[in-house]
């Protein structure tokens, strides 16, 4: 069956540190993947999207990388802070007209202690 | 500009009733797509619409419907509950018929009791 798959461990990391959480997939490439920060009892809120061609994208203290080759994703929060905690989910759509579709992994729950 | 809104927040019903849950879009979006949320199955899609028009749809039995009105708000209905369809059911909306970059509501708790 064509997986999405995250780490389902809850991260524990430090306050300043930097944590990477791992998407792997299985199948095919997707066209880009995107990750999502969701709070408990609310809905996932869009952080980043990596396309198919781009090895790595930023936004403020948040990178993402794309490796094709080996099917993986990475996310990293650089200089973690407590209010970072939260549960980062990984997506993937198919081709171009699967439209709102969109399958997502478990989730990694990140938990950054001061 | 209003967030997705998602009506009502907490619903408790029986088994064998059935459930209507509604969803707003973000101003100017038309697409609208819907997710189940589970702890043991995660996020699962359940259909999007686009301008009324059903263009996807999930791995869910026939029990699980939805549609969308001229002004893109949304609702899907679930009949004959069963204690399984106890989730957080989540809906999203986009600006244009793509995937990319989902606004989510903070969904519809529902339980079957």
């Amino acid at each position: 069956s064509q997986k999405i798959e995250q780490n389902s461990e809850a991260l524990n990391i430090q306050e300043g540190k930097t944590a990477t959480l791992t998407c792997n997939y299985t199948n095919y490439s997707p066209a880009y993947l995107q990750w999502y920060r969701q709070d408990p009892g609310r809905g996932p809120v869009f952080l980043l999207l990596i396309r198919e061609n781009e090895k790595e994208k930023r936004k403020e203290r948040l990178k993402v990388t794309f490796d094709t080759t080996l099917k993986q994703s990475l996310f990293h929060i650089t200089a973690s802070q407590p209010a970072d905690s939260a549960t980062y989910l990984c997506a993937r759509g198919a081709t171009t007209d699967s439209w709102g579709k969109l399958q997502f992994g478990a989730g990694t729950q990140v938990v950054v202690t001061p | 500009k209003a967030g997705v809104t998602q009506t009502p927040r907490y619903l408790i019903k029986t088994r064998g009733q059935q459930v209507t849950l509604s969803c707003s879009p973000i101003s100017g979006h038309r697409s609208v797509s819907w997710y189940q949320q589970t702890p043991g199955q995660g996020l699962q899609f359940l259909f999007e619409y686009f301008s009324e028009t059903q263009r996807n749809k999930g791995n869910f039995p026939g029990r699980f419907s939805g549609r969308q009105f001229s002004n893109s708000r949304s609702e899907m209905n679930v009949s004959t509950l069963e204690l399984g369809d106890s989730a957080l059911y989540l809906c999203a909306s986009s600006s244009e018929p793509t995937n990319e970059k989902l606004f989510f509501g903070s969904g519809t708790q529902l339980s079957v009791l």
